[in-house]
């Protein structure tokens, strides 16, 4: 069973490009969930999406950022007229069920780290 | 608000020895889950141990267990028989049972196993 894929997993922007950053949610998966780790911090999160609805987009900045979790296809995490301080590595997770009141365990993929020079 | 702290930014074991992480969180939530994810030098994010927060009796994990103390809000992460593959940064995190489910981290405890 394939574990949760992420990619690209460098990404080298110029400021004000914008960055595409993809998951694929590990088999049977049907909840995602993107964080954002800047250098020597933890992991922070930026939103959670089930098929085609954003659930909690709570720590997204309003500007800029925006997440999809179509039908078909990977989720997306999308950044527009990227800035330095949007250099990062931003992991998705995955878990099977998350409806309450069932809490799963998050399950991550191995990151991409974007650097905006 | 949930807020994790990790009161020890680095830690260092010889090999083969046993160490205890500290991790304490703070929230009015009576149903809660604990993690603890290992970060290699890889930066892959690796689930090493989970605690439901109704659950008395503390999750084992071979070599991995955990000290939970809930009225204390603690839960430290003890390593026994330190291996070099230990190295690495150690995140404890928080999830609220039947909320939006997303991870709340502490700012991590850097591992190094000396051999």
């Amino acid at each position: 069973n394939a574990g949760v894929m992420q990619n690209p997993r460098h990404l080298v922007r110029r400021r004000g490009q914008e960055a595409r950053l993809r998951c694929s949610p590990m088999k049977g998966h049907s909840h995602v969930y993107w964080y954002r780790q800047l250098p020597e911090e933890g992991l922070k999160f930026m939103v959670y999406l089930q098929k085609e609805n954003i659930i909690d987009e709570s720590g997204m900045p309003k500007e800029r950022f925006s997440a999809e979790f179509p039908k078909e296809g990977p989720s997306i995490l999308r950044i527009q007229q990227v800035v330095r301080g949007d250099s990062a590595a931003y992991f998705c997770a995955s878990s099977p069920l998350a409806w309450p009141p069932f809490t799963d365990t998050q399950y991550f993929g191995p990151g991409t780290r974007l650097t905006v020079l | 608000a949930q807020t994790v702290t990790q009161s020890q930014p680095e830690m260092s074991v010889q090999e083969a020895e046993t160490v205890t992480l500290s991790c304490t969180y703070d929230t009015s939530e009576s149903n809660y889950y604990l993690f603890w994810y290992k970060q290699p030098p890889s930066r892959q994010m690796i689930l090493v141990i989970r605690q439901e927060a109704y659950k008395q009796q503390n999750a084992t994990e071979n070599r991995f267990s955990v000290n939970f103390q809930k009225a204390a809000k603690s839960f430290s992460l003890k390593i026994s028989d330190s291996q070099l593959g230990d190295t690495a940064m150690y995140f404890c995190a928080f999830m609220k049972q039947g909320g939006a489910n997303n991870l709340f981290f502490g700012t991590g405890t850097r591992l190094t196993v000396i051999p």
